[in-house]
């Protein structure tokens, strides 16, 4: 069973800038959710997507945006990129929308100067 | 946009000893709460988890104790050993959407 996969595991871009970060969930999984970790913080949830539509989103503004494809994978896009946007970028499958168990990547370090 | 309050920081435990992490919710609507361990480049992976019909589990070393009443839980790490070195964070979500993470406990056990 193959894990979550992200892609790139780090990049770094200047301020005003465009990322697109790359997720593939785990074997089975249909719901796929999106966190930023500040360095010495908990994840904090930016968006859910369950069976390709938004399902779910936390406190971020719309230049965070997202997608998921048919077989299940994600990208999550920032647009117009700021100094705080620097963090850890944390994606997690889970089986079905409502179960409990999320299993995480092992993330993409942003850093933006 | 953090509900969950985590305590201490940092903890620092001799080998073979008992290691106590807190955490306490404000939004009574949470069903699921788990605790996740994070080693450094890693991400966070699941530890154990309890809902709130239940006041403890227990798996292994690991057991969580849940007060609903007082809102608030605990992981117990007994018998600590080396390799539990890690950052601990305790969560919480309703319907598996938004989970919200505590700031997260860096553990160190001492040989």
């Amino acid at each position: 069973e193959t894990g979550v996969t992200q892609s790139p595991t780090h990049l770094i871009k200047t301020r005003g800038q465009q990322v697109t970060l790359r997720c593939s969930s785990q074997s089975g999984h249909n719901t796929v959710s999106w966190y930023q970790q500040a360095l010495g913080q908990g994840p904090q949830f930016i968006f859910q997507y369950y069976r390709e539509e938004e399902n779910g989103r936390g406190n971020f503004p719309p230049r965070f945006s997202g997608l998921q494809f048919p077989n299940y994978s994600s990208e999550l896009n920032v647009n117009a990129l700021e100094l705080d946007d620097s963090a850890l970028y944390l994606c997690a499958s889970s089986r079905d929308r409502g179960t409990g168990e999320l299993f995480f990547g092992e993330g993409s370090r942003l850093t933006v100067l | 946009q953090q509900q969950v309050k985590q305590s201490p920081q940092s903890l620092i435990v001799q080998k073979g000893g008992i290691s106590i992490i807190n955490c306490a919710y404000e939004n009574t609507a949470f069903d699921y709460f788990p605790w996740y361990q994070q080693f450094p480049g890693k991400g966070p992976a699941l530890l154990i988890a309890i809902r709130p019909d239940v006041s403890e589990k227990k798996e292994g070393r690991f057991t969580i104790s849940f007060n609903k009443s007082a809102k608030q839980f605990s992981l117990h790490i007994m018998d600590s050993q080396p390799g539990d070195s890690a950052t601990y964070f305790c969560a919480a979500s309703y319907n598996n959407n938004d989970m919200r993470f505590g700031a997260g406990t860096r553990l160190t056990v001492k040989p």
